[in-house]
């Protein structure tokens, strides 16, 4: 059975801190992995990811790709209070789109 | 960027009563189209994928005679919650697909009384 799983699925910081929030995954045909944030609405696009090692980068926020060991980690340096959301990832199945659990950061002053 | 509407936002209604949403790709073709149900401080569940022209996919456990979709077009989605129960009260997010990442819709809340 296809499965994203996400860990941790809840993390309280002080702002500053650096956060690394993980997604593991078994689908049957990857075709890729997707990042999203979810504040009070629908969840806004982060990153794609397709190829292992290569790192995406968009300002305070960074993700990586392991497609032998199947999973990706998000990281946010210098966290602020704006962070806090809910972070989605999903895999994309070439047929579906299936999401984890999610992290639900919370960034505290 | 690609932009994809979703309508209504919000909608209240009696139980028994059917409730449709739609979902619009409004600046490309969406060959493929996703309806999602999130309920309170939980993620997106997966409902059923759509294909323009065919059939949708439904999930297991997803009863596809009380949730009707029908993909018409390569823009437009919609989903019927047919004779609503007050559990079907939730946030429902159509997302839009025609090159990955998919785009989403704004969600439509329902609130079944």
């Amino acid at each position: 059975e296809d499965k994203v799983v996400q860990s941790p699925l809840s993390l309280v910081v002080h702002e500053g801190d650096t956060v690394t929030l993980n997604c593991s995954y078994e689908v049957t045909n990857f075709r890729s992995l997707l990042w999203y944030k979810q504040e009070k609405k629908a969840p806004t696009f982060l990153f794609m990811l397709t190829s292992s090692g290569i790192e995406k980068k968009s300002g305070r926020l960074s993700s990586i790709l392991d497609k032998k060991e199947l999973f990706s980690i998000l990281n946010i340096t210098a966290t602020q209070t704006g962070d806090s959301a809910i972070y989605l990832c999903a895999v994309d199945d070439n047929n579906d789109m299936r999401f984890g659990a999610g992290t639900r950061l919370t960034v505290k002053p | 960027g690609a932009v994809v509407s979703q309508h209504p936002s919000w909608v209240i209604c009696k139980s028994g009563t059917s409730v449709k949403i739609e979902c619009r790709s409004l600046d490309f073709q969406a060959t493929t189209m996703f309806w999602y149900r999130q309920f309170p401080k939980q993620s997106l569940m997966l409902m059923a994928t759509s294909n323009e022209g065919s059939k949708a996919t439904y999930e297991q456990g997803v009863e596809k005679d009380k949730f009707l979709i029908n993909h018409a077009s390569l823009t437009l989605s919609t989903l019927t919650v047919t004779s609503a129960h007050p559990e079907d009260s939730s946030f429902y997010i159509c997302s839009a697909s025609g090159r990955v990442p998919a785009y989403f819709g704004a969600g439509t809340r329902l609130s079944v009384l």
